[in-house]
């Protein structure tokens, strides 16, 4: 039963447009997010976060949206470049499971130049 | 910067062997994690270690065995390996109750 889910196996953007990916999840009590990505042989590295009491949080070009009713967040890029082509991965976290991440299934982002 | 190694980037061993996975990391910190990444299905936590010869099962510990003797050091192991442990294996690490997580770059083991 995953808890977090990607349900978009790829992506593919024209450079310069933007890039959304979404994730949603089951458990009420997640209390933090993360997308991390992950290039081709290389490990997964943070991306951005984003806390449960906030609905937005912003990063240059990364903006990530959380909808806490519909239990659905999303990872904004704009504008969208040939580097950001990777795999996306959302995470969740929760105080009371000790802060462990529990990873959806992840998206293939690939921007066209 | 943290910097978290592992051992091996590619890795081929035969059915039956006893596979070791080593993760060094030089940040002090006390946790350490073991995942293994699968297509369609992502990240999933294998054991992960909060000090020195403590140990949890993660969501899939079945067939694996961990060690940690020292902070900066976590060994996988795979005590007889098998196909269905083909698989890209990553280690991570965290200080204390952060949320974040510090990957290395993953060994890709194929069993055959």
């Amino acid at each position: 039963d995953q808890q977090v889910k990607q349900n978009s196996p790829s992506l593919s953007v024209q450079e310069g447009r933007i890039s959304i990916l979404n994730c949603d999840y089951t458990n009420s009590m997640f209390d933090y997010f993360l997308w991390y990505k992950k290039y081709p042989a290389e490990g997964p590295t943070f991306l951005i976060s984003i806390s449960s009491i906030k609905d937005k949080n912003e990063d240059g070009r990364f903006t990530v949206f959380l909808n806490k009713s519909a239990k659905h967040l999303s990872l904004h890029i704009v504008p969208s470049q040939p580097g950001d082509s990777a795999v996306y991965f959302c995470a969740a976290s929760a105080l009371v499971y000790g802060n462990k991440l529990v990873f959806g299934a992840g998206t293939i982002l690939r921007v066209k130049s | 910067d943290v910097k978290v190694t592992q051992s091996s980037r590619y890795l081929v061993k035969r059915t039956g062997e006893k596979v070791f996975l080593e993760c060094v990391q030089d940040m002090d910190h006390e946790n350490m994690f073991w995942y293994r990444q699968d297509p369609g299905l992502g990240l999933r936590l294998i054991y992960f270690s909060y000090d020195v010869k403590m140990k949890e099962k993660g969501d899939i510990p079945e067939g694996y065995s961990v060690s940690r003797e020292k902070k900066e050091r976590f060994s996988l192991i795979l005590e007889s390996a098998s196909t269905n442990q083909t698989s890209m294996y990553l280690c991570a690490t965290r200080q204390g109750r952060s949320y974040e997580q510090y990957f290395g770059p993953g060994t890709r083991l194929t069993v055959t």
